[in-house]
C-alpha cells in the first residue's frame, strides 16, 4: 500500500538552529498537511497546502514555519531559528481529494524533533 | 471548530474480549475518521465514515455512525495484544482536529 515517508525519523539540534524535515506524499496525491504532537499532547494542525500554495493555517503556524513543493515529490516544512517548544514530533499527511470530499488523510511515521 | 471527544480515556481488557471506543461530537459533520497510534509512532488510518452511513466494517473493526446524537462509535471484535495503542477520531476537512484519544491495553 502506498505511504507518506518522512525524513529524518529523529533530529536533534541546538537552539536557534534551522531545521528542515522532508516528507514525499503518495504519488498522486494533491493535498498535502503538516501536523505535530508534543509529547503528551494531542495531535494539532499546522498547515495544508493545495495547488502549490498554503490553503489553510493555524495560529502555531506563525513566520517561524514555510513549507515548500520544490520539486514534483518532495514537500518540506522548514523550521528558523528554533525553540525548545518546538521540540515535537512533526507529521506530513496527504490525501486524494479535501477531506471534507470523504478523502482519507494519511499521515507518515513522523519525524522526531528535540531542540536542546 | 470541530473537535471529536474520545470516551473513555482508557480501556484495559483481555486479548479476545471486544474493546468499544465512543467519540462525540457538536458540530454537523461531512464525515469522520478513526486513527491509531503505537505508541511514539504514526497515526494509521483505520476507517473513514461518511454523514450518510450509519456503520461500515474492516475486517475486525465496526464503526457505527449516528448523526442525531452526534456521536460515533469503534468496535474492535476479538482483541489482539498488537491492538494495544491509542484510537483518535478525527473530523474536519484539510484540518483534521483530534481529541486525546482512548488508551486501549489489551493484557494477554
Amino acid at each position: 500500500e502506498p505511504e507518506v515517508t518522512q525524513t529524518p525519523s529523529h533530529q536533534v539540534t541546538q537552539m536557534g538552529q534551522e531545521v528542515i524535515l522532508r516528507c514525499v506524499p503518495i504519488s498522486n496525491h494533491l493535498y498535502f498537511y503538516w501536523y505535530r504532537q508534543i509529547l503528551g499532547q494531542k495531535v494539532e494542525f499546522l498547515v495544508s497546502f493545495y495547488n502549490n500554495e498554503i490553503s489553510e493555517k493555524s495560529e502555531i503556524f506563525d513566520d517561524q514555519f514555510s513549507v515548500e513543493r520544490p520539486d514534483g515529490s518532495n514537500f518540506t516544512l522548514k523550521i528558523r531559528s528554533t525553540k525548545l517548544e518546538d521540540s515535537a514530533m512533526y507529521f506530513c499527511a496527504s490525501s486524494e481529494g479535501q477531506g471534507n470530499s470523504g478523502n482519507t488523510i494519511y499521515f507518515g511515521e513522523g519525524s522526531w524533533l528535540t531542540v536542546v | 471548530s470541530q473537535q471529536g471527544e474520545e470516551d473513555p480515556q482508557a480501556l484495559s481488557i483481555q486479548e479476545g474480549e471486544n474493546a468499544t471506543m465512543n467519540c462525540s461530537y457538536k458540530t454537523s459533520i461531512n464525515n469522520l475518521q478513526w486513527y491509531r497510534q503505537n505508541s511514539g509512532r504514526g497515526l494509521v488510518h483505520l476507517i473513514l465514515i461518511r454523514s450518510n452511513e450509519r456503520e461500515k466494517h474492516s475486517g475486525r473493526l465496526r464503526v457505527t455512525l449516528d448523526t442525531s446524537k452526534k456521536s460515533s462509535s469503534l468496535l474492535i471484535t476479538a482483541s489482539r495484544a498488537a491492538d494495544t495503542a491509542s484510537y483518535f477520531c478525527a473530523l474536519g476537512a484539510q484540518k483534521l482536529v483530534f481529541g486525546q484519544g482512548t488508551r486501549l491495553t489489551i493484557n494477554p
